[in-house]
């Protein structure tokens, strides 16, 4: 299919260890979003790249993330030494244009669902 | 900025009856609205989007969703229920003027048989 990918789909780590998750968006789309989902919420908005720029990284919760997207395609969300508290499933959109505005429908991959012990 | 709220975490209708599920938003200036569907173990797939064109939307799956701006609400709703309705739902908001969703905390829809 034509969708976002995402891998792992399910990722168990003990605490302290480094995590890479792997997002593939769609082909040719521009913008790629990192979302975090915790257990009984909605998504929440960590990390912003138009092409290979991290234009928006607010949402990161410490310096032990990090994500990237070195050739504007796929992207790698990495975790260094895990804590429970990053239990969550992680997210990955991808939409066509740069930006905000109507045209940037952004469309989401399965998601990775980390569980950290 | 910009917020969702969304009333009722867990809703309950049995099969063949109305689905009304409620997000209201708050946007300084004039939204993006969304809902996505959430099945076990899936990602978000877009239900339907308010763009501001038409204030009365259609989706997919029979759903459907009116962008009430005195009311600042754009609850979903779908005549009749089906089993396969039961899912996770979220609203969420954007502008055109940024590009990240906010998502509300969702509803999770029950139908009963």
């Amino acid at each position: 299919g034509a969708g976002v990918s995402q891998s792992p789909r399910y990722k168990v780590a003990k605490r302290g260890q480094d995590v890479a998750l792997r997002c593939d968006p769609i082909s040719g789309h521009v913008s790629l979003f990192w979302y975090q989902q915790a257990l009984g919420q909605g998504p929440e908005f960590l990390t912003y790249f138009q092409n290979e720029a991290q234009l928006d990284k607010s949402g990161l919760p410490s310096d032990r993330f990090f994500a990237e997207r070195p050739e504007g395609s796929v992207s790698t969300l990495k975790i260094q030494r895990t804590q429970q508290e990053d239990s969550a499933v992680y997210l990955c959109a991808s939409s066509l244009g740069g930006g905000g505005g109507n045209y940037n429908e952004q469309f989401f991959g399965p998601g990775t669902r980390l569980t950290v012990l | 900025a910009q917020s969702v709220t969304q009333l009722g975490s867990h809703v309950s209708v049995s099969e063949g009856a109305l689905v009304l599920l409620r997000c209201n938003y708050s946007s300084s200036v004039p939204p993006y609205l969304f809902w996505y569907v959430q099945y076990p173990n899936q990602g978000l797939q877009l239900l339907l989007k308010y763009t501001s064109a038409a204030t009365l939307v259609k989706g997919i799956n029979g759903f459907e969703a009116e962008f009430k701006k005195s009311e600042t609400s754009f609850h979903l709703t779908k005549p009749s229920a089906h089993m396969s309705d039961a899912a996770e739902y979220f609203c969420a908001v954007s502008t055109s003027g940024t590009y990240k969703y906010i998502f509300g905390t969702g509803t999770r829809l029950k139908v009963l048989a």
